[in-house]
């Protein structure tokens, strides 16, 4: 069993709907959760960064950790066709440290 | 401009060829990593440095090489021994001050294809 699972996709949602993606883990260590968007043959880049459990918002993205039941989840209201991407979720037991580990993404496609 | 620069963009390798990816940054990040993505397998550490002159291995270091002998710089070899060379290699680095800017921060990327 991987220690970050993530339901590759495809996700496909017409604009203007709200997506909800999700990734658990089992290593109850991790205390720091990012998110990555990439775009095809482009490197990741940084959404979200989040520590501990809670909600943090940044205009259309929230993110959310639920570390009682090992399950982080990104919100996109108002998805535009320019979302569409590959959604990473990534984790640390420290500070965004040396030793992340990633979910294996999910493709998501925001249609007109 | 701060950021991350890889080069080359796509790179071709011959069997039994030694290749090396550039990694630059002007970032004044102390941290830089190396990972390999292929397609659901997520990233993969290769190999990491905190400091100039130092670096360990990661996840999956066999059949790779490098050095940190400048703050801004990590190069990659892929030597003849990496049997599946062919992948997408992603740069990241790492500041060290607090909050958001203690996480990795990535570079466009290289594309290695085997001949």
């Amino acid at each position: 069993q991987k220690e970050v699972e993530q339901d590759p996709g495809p996700l496909s949602v017409p604009e203007g709907a709200i997506v909800s993606l999700n990734c658990t883990y089992s290593n109850s260590a991790f205390q720091y959760f990012m998110w990555y968007r990439q775009y095809s043959r482009k490197g990741p880049e940084l959404l979200m960064y989040t520590y501990s459990s809670g909600n943090k918002e940044d205009g259309r993205f929230t993110a959310q950790v639920d570390k009682s039941s090992k399950y982080i989840s990104l919100f996109i209201r108002d998805s535009q066709p320019s979302d569409s991407a590959t959604y990473l979720c990534a984790m640390s037991p420290t500070g965004g440290g040396n030793k992340l580990t990633f979910g294996t993404g999910t493709q998501l496609k925001v249609e007109l | 401009d701060g950021g991350i620069t890889q080069s080359p963009k796509y790179l071709f390798r011959k069997e039994g060829q030694n290749v090396t990816l550039s990694c630059e940054q002007n970032l004044n990040h102390d941290a830089m990593y190396w990972y390999r993505q292929d397609p659901g397998q997520g990233l993969r550490l290769i190999y990491y440095s905190q400091i100039v002159n130092d670096f360990q291995k990661g996840d999956i270091a066999e059949g790779y090489s490098v050095s940190r002998e400048k703050k801004e710089s990590f190069p990659l070899t892929v030597t003849s021994a990496q049997k599946n060379p062919t992948a997408f290699y992603l740069c990241a680095s790492r500041g060290l001050a607090g909050g958001r800017e203690k996480t990795q921060y990535f570079g466009p990327g290289t594309r290695l294809l085997v001949l």
